[in-house]
């Protein structure tokens, strides 16, 4: 039973381009997270889904960053037009539902803006 | 103030120690509580859940004080492979998990 799967583990863009991190969460589990992790803090929520829906998009950034977990396929987090602070470990995290505090997480995908 | 405070430390503790940390959390209407553990640059994993009545697992000890709003972290006879940043994590009434800071923990022979 693979456990939550992230890719790239390490990207790095320019300066205006975009990135995209994909999560694959655990088998049978509908609920996906994702937390960014700036050297040296801890983990900032970021967003909540499920299959189809946003849950809580709280501690998204208003502006180029979005999120989503299509009926089928990995969930994606998408920056627009990357700026240096946007470097970061981002962390995709599953849980099987509302009722456990318990979230399976991936390695992470780090993010190096130039 | 934060939703979730934690003293970021570092402890530096001798082994056979026994070390405890501390969380406050800011909304009342929080549901549950966890500890997690997270290792250099890897992702956290859940070290233990947070009872009110507390609860222990071998050298760990939690417990919650909900009038307070604050939660604790015991170890005991600590060992070189506790070394690692604690993460106290509360959940909201709309599910949403957030995590403390993290205390980091070093425990030297």
């Amino acid at each position: 039973n693979a456990g939550v799967m992230q890719n790239p583990r390490h990207l790095v863009r320019r300066r205006g381009q975009e990135a995209r991190l994909r999560c694959s969460p655990m088998k049978g589990h509908s609920h996906v997270y994702w937390y960014r992790q700036l050297p040296e803090e801890g983990l900032k929520f970021m967003v909540y889904l499920q299959k189809e829906n946003i849950i809580d998009e709280s501690g998204m950034p208003k502006e180029r960053f979005s999120a989503e977990f299509p009926k089928e396929g990995p969930s994606i987090l998408r920056i627009q037009q990357v700026v240096r602070g946007d470097s970061a470990a981002y962390f995709c995290a599953s849980s099987p539902g509302l009722d456990t505090g318990e979230l399976f997480f991936g390695e992470g995908s780090r993010l190096t803006v130039l | 103030r934060k939703e979730v405070e934690q003293d970021p430390g570092p402890f530096n503790v001798p082994e056979g120690a026994t070390v405890a940390f501390n969380c406050t959390y800011s909304n009342s209407a929080s549901q549950s509580f966890f500890w997690y553990r997270q290792d250099c640059r890897k992702e956290p994993k859940l070290l233990m859940s947070v009872y009110s009545s507390g609860n222990e697992d071998g050298r760990f000890t939690a417990q919650l004080n909900r009038a307070s709003q604050y939660i604790s972290l015991l170890i005991r006879d600590s060992k070189l492979s506790d070394s690692a940043t604690y993460l106290c994590v509360v959940v909201s009434n709309t599910g949403k998990l957030i995590f403390g800071q993290g205390t980091t923990l070093q425990v030297k022979p």
